[in-house]
């Protein structure tokens, strides 16, 4: 998989929009920017995928680069359920996901 | 429908002991995986399987052995354990053509080896 760049750690207040960044310049035209999150003493769980255009569901927004070197998770208004480490992932193959260190979120009251 | 139930949830070893993990899922999906996870670290795969009977390995696969012998199981096992194994494992599972979908993931597994 290709390789993605996130920063260690952010922060927020509760209740205000989030914007995790991720960088990645070496995407190919096939790769899939995947989101994860993993909440504290848990396993992780998906939040949200795209390949071009930008997505929505009910966790979160995906915005993507028109270029598709980075692309940002937004988190429209966070909660402190939301505190987690935030994994960007690129998915070329079906077969397997390899995770980075990720960004960890801390929200604060 | 439980989704990804691991166990045991909890586990003390001592050094040279061996054990099986179980990850089992009922979503009738195809693939299935193993990571552990270090203190302050993201996760890495052990071995991960596309199907029944097949199993691939990963980023760190050795002191490790899996199977899957049926379709819902997929067993992680420590054949002679070392402090180093000390870790957080996470059982995964996934349909086939995961680049449009997510994984699901149970709940951990804490192993400490003394």
């Amino acid at each position: 998989d290709a390789k993605t760049t996130q920063p260690n750690s952010m922060e927020s207040n509760e209740e205000e929009p989030v914007h995790l960044p991720c960088n990645h310049s070496t995407i190919s035209g096939t790769d899939y920017i995947h989101w994860y999150r993993q909440l504290p003493s848990q396993g992780p769980e998906y939040v949200i995928h795209g390949l071009t255009s930008n997505v929505n569901n009910r966790m979160a927004s995906l915005a993507i680069a028109e270029d598709r070197k980075s692309s940002t998770l937004i988190l429209h208004r966070a909660t402190l359920r939301d505190a987690a480490v935030y994994y960007c992932i690129l998915r070329d193959r079906d077969d397997k996901i390899i995770f980075g260190k990720g960004t960890r979120l801390h929200i604060l009251p | 429908n439980a989704g990804v139930t691991q166990t045991p949830k909890f586990r003390v070893l001592k050094t040279g002991q061996s054990m099986t993990l179980l990850c089992a899922q009922d979503m009738n999906h195809e693939y299935m995986y193993w990571y552990r996870q270090d203190p302050g670290m993201g996760l890495r795969l052990i071995h991960y399987s596309v199907g029944e009977g097949t199993t691939a390995k990963g980023e760190v696969p050795d002191g490790y052995n899996v199977s899957r012998l049926k379709k819902q199981n997929f067993l992680l096992g420590l054949e002679s354990a070392a402090p180093s194994q000390t870790s957080v494992y996470f059982c995964a599972s996934s349909y086939s053509g995961t680049r449009v979908l997510g994984y699901t993931f149970g709940s951990g597994t804490r192993l400490t080896v003394v």
